[in-house]
């Protein structure tokens, strides 16, 4: 199985601030099939970024994503404060298909 | 729109089954498979299994490999997971989500695009 580990679990920053996400595999991933979501409180995942780079329809440009093998990043260029939330990596390029423990972005 | 509408909340008691059901409008429904997810209170998603609309093959977690059973309706666009044996450890909320595209026999991943609003399903005696 591969293990997915999202770092900080905690990220306080200020709208406007810049956010870095980390995730780390296990074992290499292939880029087409790594993932990342966004999830606020009562509400299903949310599509945000699909192979390591690529936007989801409709998510705004400041969503990116890159990274290769086993490190994975996302980053939010100037957070709005609708992007306060928690996000989860998640891979399917092997079986079981596994999310990370995900990061809580919370307003600083 | 594309959506994925599933049942209602469950209650169950220990030891019993569940089948939730995930009906699809929107896009074409053979041409995608369905994920089941569940995500237990406080917790991150879990996979549980994958089911090609197109064929019905199935990948489970083998974690659940001997409680769950996906299937699909093709006729009302509807995807089904039924899990068996239940325990308090099952309470969750199911989500149902659309999830690779196949073309000309090969399958596309372009991550897990569409979701449902999810079941709440609660194991209590």
């Amino acid at each position: 199985e591969i293990v997915l580990t999202q770092s900080p679990g905690t990220l306080s920053l200020s709208p406007g601030e810049r956010a870095t996400l980390s995730c780390r595999a296990s074992q290499s991933v292939s880029s087409s099939y790594l993932a990342w979501y966004q999830q606020k409180s009562g509400q299903a995942p949310r599509l945000l970024i699909y192979g390591a780079s690529k936007r989801a329809t409709g998510i705004p440009d400041r969503f990116s994503g890159r990274g290769s093998g086993t490190d994975f990043t996302l980053t939010i260029s100037r957070l709005e404060p609708e992007d306060f939330a928690v996000y989860y990596c998640q891979q399917n390029g092997g079986s079981p298909w596994t999310f990370g423990q995900g990061t809580r972005v919370e307003i600083k | 729109q594309v959506q994925l509408v599933q049942s209602g909340p469950e209650v169950k008691k220990p030891g019993a089954s569940v089948k939730v059901s995930c009906k699809a409008s929107g896009y074409t429904f053979t041409t995608y498979g369905i994920t089941w997810v569940r995500q237990a209170p406080g917790q991150g998603p879990e996979w549980m299994g994958w089911i090609s609309a197109y064929n019905s093959d199935t990948n489970y977690a083998e974690k659940f490999q001997d409680r769950v059973t996906m299937t699909t309706d093709t006729s009302t666009s509807t995807a089904y997971m039924e899990l068996k044996s239940l325990t308090s450890d099952d309470t969750a909320v199911y989500y149902c989500a659309r999830a690779a595209t196949i073309s000309q026999t090969i399958w596309y991943h372009y991550g897990i695009d569409v979701w449902g609003h999810g079941t709440t399903v609660t194991v209590s005696s």
